[in-house]
């Protein structure tokens, strides 16, 4: 079974650019999320989708991030314009629906520079 | 609301000795808690995780942890390391009602020198 799959693995823009990152939640995971890991800090939540629908965006620095799951298959996460503190690893993870034993699967990560 | 602190940034150990990596958390509800491993160029991989019951915590490659609830902790240890154990370590909670979402700690970088 593929585990859950991020694109692209590395990414360098320049400031004032747009990046969008992919991910593709393991088949069947309703619960998709996404985190950001910035300059070897924590690892925050920027968000979770329920199938097709945002659940929680409370992580969301600002509206220069859009993320969308059309479908409720894979998501995408615009970053428009960015800025050099946009620059960090974003992780994807997925679940299945169930909470009290969901264990979230996350992928490898993109790692994105701001220059 | 919740937050996890991981006081270690770096923990350097010798092959086949023992480790301890802390991790203290503060939440005004119930969490579960966890602990995952990034292993150089992969992904976040689940190691263990406490839900309920029993406060020792068996996971896999070794590893263990246990829960105190008296004291908000739950260290990670193993009793003797491996050099495929060099990873960075996450300590994460979640809380118990309808919420998904993980906070994590900093994490610590473990070390493994021949």
């Amino acid at each position: 079974e593929a585990g859950v799959t991020q694109f692209p693995s590395h990414s360098v823009i320049e400031k004032g650019q747009t990046v969008t990152l992919r991910c593709d939640p393991i088949s069947g995971h309703d619960n998709l999320y996404w985190y950001r890991r910035v300059m070897g800090k924590e690892i925050k939540f920027l968000l979770h989708f329920v199938k097709e629908s945002k659940q929680d965006e409370s992580g969301m620095p600002n509206n220069r991030f859009l993320a969308e799951r059309t479908g409720g298959t894979y998501s995408t996460l615009k970053v428009q314009p960015a800025e050099l503190e946009d620059s960090g690893v974003y992780f994807c993870a997925s679940s299945q629906a169930s909470i009290k034993n969901t264990e979230a699967f996350f992928g490898q990560g993109t790692r994105l520079t701001v220059v | 609301a919740q937050s996890v602190t991981q006081l270690d940034s770096q923990v350097p150990v010798f092959e086949e000795a023992p480790v301890e990596l802390r991790c203290n958390y503060s939440s005004s509800v119930s969490v579960y808690l966890f602990w995952y491993v990034q292993y150089p160029n992969q992904g976040l991989q689940l190691l263990l995780k406490y839900l309920s019951g029993s406060t020792l915590v068996k996971g896999i490659n070794g590893f263990e942890a246990e829960f105190n609830k008296s004291q908000t902790s739950f260290h990670l240890r193993k009793p003797s390391v491996h050099i495929s154990d060099t990873a960075e370590y996450f300590c994460a909670v979640r809380r118990m009602d309808s919420s998904y979402k993980l906070i994590f700690g900093s994490g610590t970088r473990l070390l493994v020198r021949p």
